[in-house]
């Protein structure tokens, strides 16, 4: 199981940091992904980042690319989104999720957290 | 970056009806990798099929996968009423990944 936190309301430019704890399992060998959903919308692939053993590499959306960073911290089974300069285009539902057969970076994914709501907006 | 265009946009059918879900991408997908989700409110997405035609674990067969390189169907052959929901393709053959912009399946 993913559970999202951290999401709410921010001004643009602002900074926030959501969090994606797993539980029932351990997720420190699977590749983690973030997606987000504006309302509306159709579902959006924010980024990813893999595991240890391939050097926690990341990889962005161009969308997002120079402004979010993902990290995790296996000793917590938690992944970290940490989003700057937020713009009101951002504002969505994110969601994390993982790859449920490694760390193979791009893949499908299961299971899904419920999600957490960000709102840009002055 | 490859562009998934689901259609139709709302399907409006009755339960026991056959439902027919196309996703068209803008280029091959070369190595089957292409996803399908299914998305209720206030739930989180979850994955009904991969590598085009393999049923997720806990799916029942009347749903299934077909199509290869830029042509893809979901079908739901005798619909419940708990297939009634949205439902996304996504493809992971090509960086970045990418959804199509959905298909509402609706009771009619």
């Amino acid at each position: 199981q993913l559970v999202e936190s951290g999401g709410g309301l921010v001004q643009p430019g602002g900074s926030l940091k959501l969090s994606c704890a797993a539980s029932g399992a351990t997720v420190s060998d699977s590749t983690i992904h973030w997606v987000r959903q504006a309302s509306g919308k159709g579902l959006e692939w924010v980024g990813q980042i893999r595991s240890n053993t391939n050097s926690y590499a990341t990889a962005y959306a161009e969308s997002v690319k120079g402004r979010f960073t993902i990290s995790r911290d296996d000793s917590k089974n938690t992944a970290f989104l940490q989003m700057n300069s937020l713009k009101t285009e951002d504002t969505a539902v994110y969601y994390c999720t993982r790859l449920p057969y490694g760390d193979y970076g791009g893949g499908w994914f299961d299971p899904w957290g419920q999600g957490t709501l960000v709102t840009v907006s002055s | 970056e490859i562009v998934l265009t689901q259609s139709p946009g709302t399907l409006s059918l009755s339960p026991g009806e056959r439902a027919t879900l196309s996703c068209r991408a803008s280029q091959s997908i070369s190595s089957n990798y292409l996803a399908w989700y299914q998305r209720k409110p206030g739930q989180a997405p979850r994955i009904v099929m991969y590598g085009i035609s393999s049923r997720a674990t806990g799916i029942p067969d009347r749903f299934s996968g077909s199509g290869s390189g830029t042509d893809f169907t979901l079908t739901i052959s005798r619909l419940e009423p708990e297939d009634f929901a949205v439902y996304y393709c996504q493809q992971y053959d090509t960086a970045p990944l990418t959804f199509g912009g959905g298909t509402k399946v609706e009771i009619k």
